[in-house]
């Protein structure tokens, strides 16, 4: 069965730091690209970071570039998101998710972990 | 960066109706556009991919279409496991990804 399994949320202080994890199962996980995607409470979907099957690129939305790093670590089947200088607007429901191809639509979901940035 | 714009926010609809919700591209996107349902709590599920392409084990009742900056999804005969939120998704602008803000189908 094709999983994703997302752990490392939590509540955190504003300009903290956080790493969240999604291990993969079910598919050959070095051949896809992979995303995070978060949801604020109540709100949409946002696409935060993406990074190639390889992990030699890696592509950021502009709400978090320079302060969240994607990275993967095809031995263990994992994706992380290191998460720094976080703001209450990072506040949200954080959700790896696998891409169909390159750049492509996202077929595979995981639950999400929940991330909250207060004092 | 492409913005995406979906109509409308909400609808109240019947079992057994037909649906349409639109997604606007705010540059042309080719027919890189995904369609996803969410019911709350859960993660998102794909229900179509390339603008009209439906993903594996989705029911025949979905249906996108549209190309360029126009697209829609039509639920032929709505069902009740069908009420949920809907969004849609570009995937053209290279290696960035953008959700429309989306639609909510509720019971009429």
């Amino acid at each position: 069965e094709v999983q994703l399994l997302e752990s490392g949320g939590g509540l955190v202080q504003p300009g903290g730091s956080l790493r969240l994890s999604c291990a993969a199962s079910g598919f050959t996980y070095s051949s896809y690209a992979m995303s995070w995607v978060r949801q604020a409470p109540g709100r949409g979907l946002e696409w935060v970071s993406a990074v190639s099957g390889s992990g030699d690129d890696t592509y950021y939305a502009d709400s978090v570039k320079g302060r969240f790093t994607i990275s993967r670590d095809n031995s263990k089947n994992t994706l992380y998101l290191q998460m720094n200088s976080l703001r209450a607007e990072d506040t949200a429901v954080y959700s790896c998710a696998k891409s169909r191809a390159v750049a492509d639509a996202f077929d595979v979901w995981g639950q999400g972990t929940m991330v909250t940035v207060s004092s | 960066d492409i913005q995406m714009t979906q109509s409308p926010s909400t609808l109240s609809a019947s079992v057994g109706d037909r649906v349409t919700i639109t997604c606007r591209a705010s540059h042309s996107i080719s027919r890189w556009l995904a369609w996803y349902q969410q019911k709350p709590g859960k993660a998102p599920k794909l229900l179509i991919y390339d603008a009209s392409s439906l993903e594996g084990g989705v029911p025949s009742r979905f249906s996108g279409s549209g190309s360029g900056t126009e697209f829609t999804l039509t639920i032929s005969s709505l069902q009740p496991d069908d009420f949920a939120t809907y969004y849609c998704q570009q995937y053209n602008s290279y290696l960035t990804w953008t959700f429309g803000q989306g639609t909510k189908v509720e019971i009429k």
